[in-house]
């Protein structure tokens, strides 16, 4: 079974650029998790959907970052315009079904540098 | 890797000895925890979990401590090898309303050394 991929593995762009990365989850997972860990703190939760449904996006940090889950398959999360302290690691997770029965299961995460 | 330049907080091993990672949460409502081991270059990956109404789990070579008095997890592992070098988070499970999301710990660097 394939795990939880993430595209681009690293991104470099300059202040005031658009980023668009993607996940695509474990095939059959119907909830998608992005999280991110800038530098120097912890991994934090961006926003959690239900197939193609946002359930959750408590976490994302203000209006310049778009997240989308077209057909509740794969998702992006579009950072337009990108600002330096948008910076860190952008990690996708899925899991089969809500509820604390099921692991999140993690990508490799998409290291994005502002510049 | 993502974790250069991070002050995390570092545990230091010998091959083949025993180590203890600790963790302290902060919601004592939390009922599910899980440890996380993320590798350079990778993403978390899934070590142990254990549930509120326990207070020690096994797996292979790991054991996760839970003390809900003073809100407090650790994380043990036996024979640590140089592949058990990486950097280790603990994470709370919180489910509301539909939702549930991972609030991770800062993490702890285990370095092994022959």
């Amino acid at each position: 079974e394939a795990g939880v991929t993430q595209f681009p593995s690293h991104s470099v762009i300059e202040k005031g650029q658009t980023v668009t990365l993607r996940c695509d989850p474990i095939s059959g997972h119907d909830n998608l998790y992005w999280y991110r860990r800038v530098m120097g703190k912890e991994i934090k939760f961006l926003l959690h959907f239900v197939k193609e449904s946002k359930q959750d996006e408590s976490g994302m940090p203000n209006n310049r970052f778009l997240a989308e889950r077209t057909g509740g398959t794969y998702s992006t999360l579009k950072v337009q315009p990108a600002e330096l302290e948008d910076s860190g690691v952008y990690f996708c997770a899925s899991s089969r079904k809500a509820g604390y029965e099921d692991t999140q299961y993690f990508g490799p995460g998409t290291r994005l540098t502002v510049l | 890797g993502e974790n250069v330049g991070l002050h995390l907080p570092t545990l230091s091993v010998q091959e083949g000895d025993n180590s203890i990672i600790n963790c302290a949460y902060s919601n004592s409502a939390s009922d599910y925890f899980i440890w996380y081991k993320q590798e350079s270059g990778k993403g978390p990956q899934f070590i142990i979990d254990i549930r509120s109404n326990m207070d020690k789990r096994q797996g292979q070579r790991v054991t996760v401590l839970l003390n809900k008095t003073v809100k407090h997890l650790s994380l043990q592992i036996a024979a640590t090898q140089p592949g058990d070098s990486a950097v280790y988070f603990c994470a709370e499970f919180r489910s509301v309303y539909n939702t549930d999301k991972l609030i991770f710990g800062t993490g702890t660097r285990l370095q092994v050394f022959p």
